[in-house]
């Protein structure tokens, strides 16, 4: 069977420091994977998402980056953290046909202090 | 872009009625539309969906009907009970498995 693990689940960083979170899936092969950010009481904005090693697309512009170093690996990265940037970052992947549901990790809360 | 909106934000129903949750949505290239639970704390996690070649599919006291014409969707629940309450979210997903959310809907059933 298929599973997604992403760590860490909670994380506090200092304005200015860099960031990475890591998410890792197994059990399946070329998933498309997925980075969400989830505010507080809103729904999940898609930051990043990708069908292959080394295909990012992003969709909102902003102070984050992701890369995709092998088959099922996801990172999300930051080079200096924004108070803005506090959330709740949710990984997430699903099979190559679009017409599937996605499967998501349990997620980071970040908070940036 | 994909614009998914979804009503009402909050709802709150007596054990034993019906919640019913409506989604609208922009793009006609969608063609998928899963409907996600999140218990508080936790990650979401699907309990219904629906294609764009039917209009409504049901499983047990879920159900999802969807109007392609007028580009809206809605799930629901039919004999609710307490273990409902949780933050219900709406998609639409074009290809290549993009999805876009909605911003949630805090169902509350009071028993």
């Amino acid at each position: 069977s298929q599973t997604i693990h992403q760590w860490p689940a909670t994380l506090v960083q200092p304005v200015g420091s860099p960031l990475s979170l890591e998410c890792t899936v197994e059990g399946t092969s070329n998933p498309n994977l997925y980075w969400y950010r989830q505010a507080a009481g809103r729904g999940l904005q898609l930051l990043f998402y990708s069908v292959g090693i080394g295909q990012i697309s992003s969709e909102v512009p902003q102070n984050l980056s992701a890369s995709r170093p092998q088959d099922r690996q996801f990172i999300l990265s930051s080079k200096k953290l924004l108070l803005s940037d506090s959330g709740f970052y949710l990984c997430a992947w699903s099979r190559v046909s679009f017409e599937t549901e996605a499967f998501f990790g349990q997620g980071t809360r970040l908070t940036v202090v | 872009g994909e614009n998914v909106e979804q009503h009402p934000s909050t709802l709150s129903v007596q054990e034993g009625d019906s919640a019913v949750i409506k989604c609208t949505y922009s793009d006609s290239a969608s063609n998928y539309f899963p409907w996600y639970k999140q218990e508080l704390g936790k990650r979401p996690q699907l309990i219904i969906d629906i294609r764009s070649n039917v209009g409504e599919k049901k499983d047990q006291r879920i159900a999802v009907t969807l109007n392609k014409t007028a580009k809206h969707f809605s799930l629901h629940i039919t004999e609710t009970q307490p273990e409902d309450s949780a933050v219900y979210f709406c998609a639409a997903s074009i290809p290549p498995g993009k999805s876009t959310f909605g911003d949630g809907t805090t169902l509350t059933v009071k028993p």
